[in-house]
């Protein structure tokens, strides 16, 4: 079955500075990628998400790129601010309707003012 | 606007004691409901789907069942709690369909003592 593998599973940058994500996935049949952002005590929120032919997709002071060949995919915040601070969880699933999301492990981001 | 409502916000339950947990979504008709686990720190696994009323499909067995009594109600629930159920319990609803995207509730914390 698919494996989803995040890291760093924590990452501290001062605000201001980037911040990378990465997932690495194992099923070659994976076309749907979200990115998913989860506040403390809160519900998931979804940040964006990505089919599989668009490679770089931008959204507000990020961008995510998916990189096919090597089953990547990443999360690039440009420019952290403290509000950027969560959890951030990467998931990925089959083209199928109704497949299910297998999610990556999360990784814990600290943007320091 | 679609907004999906869950209950209780928190629960504190003896082991042995029974749980039910209720998750509402208003604004949408006929979607996909799925109820999921996290640990504490942890990611998340999907406990149940369900496509429509009356139909719930098991993921992870956990000893916990669910249920789909209404279009816009999924309920999860057990008749005795176990350590190991304490974490934190999402729903989430889709439209289905190849671009399916979930979107999550607020989330219930369970402290199971």
């Amino acid at each position: 079955g698919e494996q989803v593998e995040q890291r760093p599973p924590h990452l501290s940058v001062r605000e201001g500075d980037s911040a990378v994500i990465i997932c690495t996935y194992t099923d070659p049949n994976s076309y749907y990628f979200f990115w998913y952002k989860q506040e403390p005590g809160a519900g998931l929120q979804l940040l964006m998400k990505v089919f599989s032919s668009t490679e770089i997709n931008e959204g507000q002071g990020f961008t995510v790129l998916l990189n096919k060949k090597d089953k990547q995919l990443s999360l690039n915040l440009t420019a952290a601010h403290p509000g950027d601070s969560a959890v951030y969880f990467c998931a990925v699933r089959r083209g199928s309707a109704l497949g299910r999301l297998h999610f990556g492990a999360g990784t814990q981001l600290i943007v320091i003012p | 606007a679609q907004t999906i409502h869950q209950w209780p916000v928190a629960e504190i339950k003896a082991v042995g004691s029974p749980l039910s947990l209720g998750c509402t979504i208003k604004g949408k008709s006929s979607p996909n409901l799925y109820w999921y686990w996290q640990a504490t720190g942890g990611t998340l696994q999907q406990l149940f789907y369900s496509i429509t009323v009356g139909q719930v499909e098991s993921v992870v067995q956990l000893n916990l069942s669910a249920s789909r009594p209404k279009d816009d109600q999924f309920i999860l629930s057990t008749e005795k709690l176990l350590l190991s159920h304490s974490g934190f319990y999402l729903c989430a609803w889709s439209l289905g369909g190849f671009q399916d995207t979930q979107y999550f509730g607020p989330g219930t914390r369970l402290l199971v003592l």
